[in-house]
């Protein structure tokens, strides 16, 4: 069983359009939590991190659920320029393990 | 700060050749991970360091695979003999300890023919 689970996609939603991706992770004795994006053809880039609290940075928000071990992220008001791959991430000790990625494209 | 670099940005090479990938990290960061990613497999880790010492390599694929740091602002991920199947992009990432989060450098994107 791979560590975390993401819905692969692909989503395409229009400018404007409210988005959530899901995630899920094996390990209950995982740590951090964060949300990565991938550009096409670039590196992994930290999006934000996940708090148990649920927190919000703009257009974003990040929601984690330790006793469904679930991780969400939603994005109001999509741009275009918010097309990329959405990576999910769980941290363990100094282990970092990534999900595969959602894609998503906004169209305009 | 100039971030995660790596060389070279891509690499064309044929089957039987040796491949050496290098990586300077964020200076003051003491962690270190090399990572491959492929469409099928996504981002997996090959092996991490932490001040120069190789902590955990149970992702490395096979003996073919090996990864050095001789010291704290470079470090080596070296294939030989390459196969096509080693064809990926492979990222190097940096972390300060006391920091959760990983900055990745522009990876090498290598292909072996």
């Amino acid at each position: 069983r791979k560590e975390v689970e993401q819905d692969p996609g692909p989503f395409n939603v229009p400018e404007g359009a409210t988005v959530a991706f899901n995630c899920t992770y094996s390990n209950s004795a995982s740590q951090s939590f964060f949300w990565y994006r991938q550009d096409c053809r670039k590196e992994p880039k930290l999006l934000m991190s996940v708090y148990s609290s649920g927190n919000e940075d703009g257009r974003f928000t990040a929601q984690l659920n330790r006793a469904s071990q679930y991780i969400s992220l939603l994005i109001r008001d999509s741009k275009l320029s918010d097309s990329a791959t959405y990576l999910c991430v769980v941290n363990l000790g100094n282990q970092f393990y990534f999900g595969t990625g959602t894609s998503l494209t906004v169209i305009p | 700060d100039a971030g995660v670099i790596q060389s070279p940005r891509h690499e064309v090479t044929e089957m039987g050749q040796e491949v050496t990938l290098r990586c300077k990290p964020i200076s003051g960061h003491d962690y270190l991970f090399w990572y491959r990613q492929t469409m099928m497999r996504g981002l997996e880790l090959l092996i991490y360091f932490n001040n120069n010492v190789p902590i955990d390599d149970s992702g490395m694929p096979e003996d073919r695979f090996s990864a050095k740091m001789p010291n704290a602002s470079f470090s080596t991920l070296k294939i030989q003999p390459s196969e096509p199947r080693d064809s990926a992009v492979y990222f190097c990432a940096s972390r300060g300890q006391g920091h959760r989060e990983q900055y990745f450098g522009p990876g090498t994107r290598l292909t072996v023919t």
